[in-house]
């Protein structure tokens, strides 16, 4: 079985704040692992993907995500948040056959 | 490319009545899946067909069934509508299922 878990639901922050967010999974396979982004009334879009290699990814928007595997840790994070970065973050994680997701993070930046 | 298209956006169904949500893709992915939205639950995997005529359950099947006749299309149907149906529904397609996924703009269903 696999499963993501997302320990922060709902985070709140001042603009130019850094951000990390959590994400931890379990599988006991080869992991391809996503950042995704769901802005308001809009559908999710790639954030960033680690698949192999270098374990720090960046992504757009001056996203990045460091997959720790002792950890089993795939953690978001951005050094300076604006207010459009406002959103629900979910992580993901690609095992056999199908992408579990997290039950998501809602990012509120305040101006 | 249009990617991922879905119909409808917006649908409304009395408790007990059937329909077909809309999903068809145009890059060639053998992979496509549905998910269901609920707040506070992240997305759950309903159905997913790794090509032509194959397809599996995932987290939350019941009440949904699904065929794939094509590798563009891959609609998912409500057999029998039920008020716990009442979610956003997300169809989305990749090269492979592990892979990064493409999504359709969703469907807002309310069963009353």
């Amino acid at each position: 079985a696999q499963s993501v878990s997302q320990h922060n639901h709902h985070v709140i922050l001042s603009e130019a704040a850094s951000l990390e967010l959590g994400c931890n999974y379990s599988y006991g396979g080869t992991v391809n692992l996503f950042w995704y982004v769901q802005y308001p009334g809009q559908h999710l879009q790639l954030l960033l993907k680690y698949f192999s290699g270098d374990p720090l990814v960046k992504g757009i928007k001056g996203f990045e995500a460091e997959f720790i595997k002792s950890k089993f840790s795939f953690n978001l994070r951005k050094p300076s948040v604006q207010w459009s970065d406002t959103a629900e973050y979910f992580c993901a994680l690609g095992g056999y056959q199908k992408v579990t997701f997290g039950t998501g993070t809602k990012l509120q930046v305040i101006p | 490319n249009a990617g991922v298209t879905q119909t409808p956006k917006f649908q409304v169904l009395k408790t007990g009545q059937s329909m077909t949500l809309q999903c068809a893709q145009d890059m060639n992915h053998e992979y496509m899946s549905w998910y269901r939205q609920d707040p506070g639950m992240g997305l759950r995997l309903i159905h997913y067909s790794v090509g032509a005529g194959i397809t599996d359950q995932g987290e939350v099947p019941n009440g949904y069934n699904v065929s794939r006749s094509t590798t563009e299309d891959f609609p998912l149907r409500l057999l029998s509508a039920a008020p716990s149906q009442t979610s956003v529904y997300f169809c989305a397609s990749s090269y492979q299922g592990m892979n990064e996924q493409y999504f359709g703009p969703g469907t807002r269903l309310t069963v009353t």
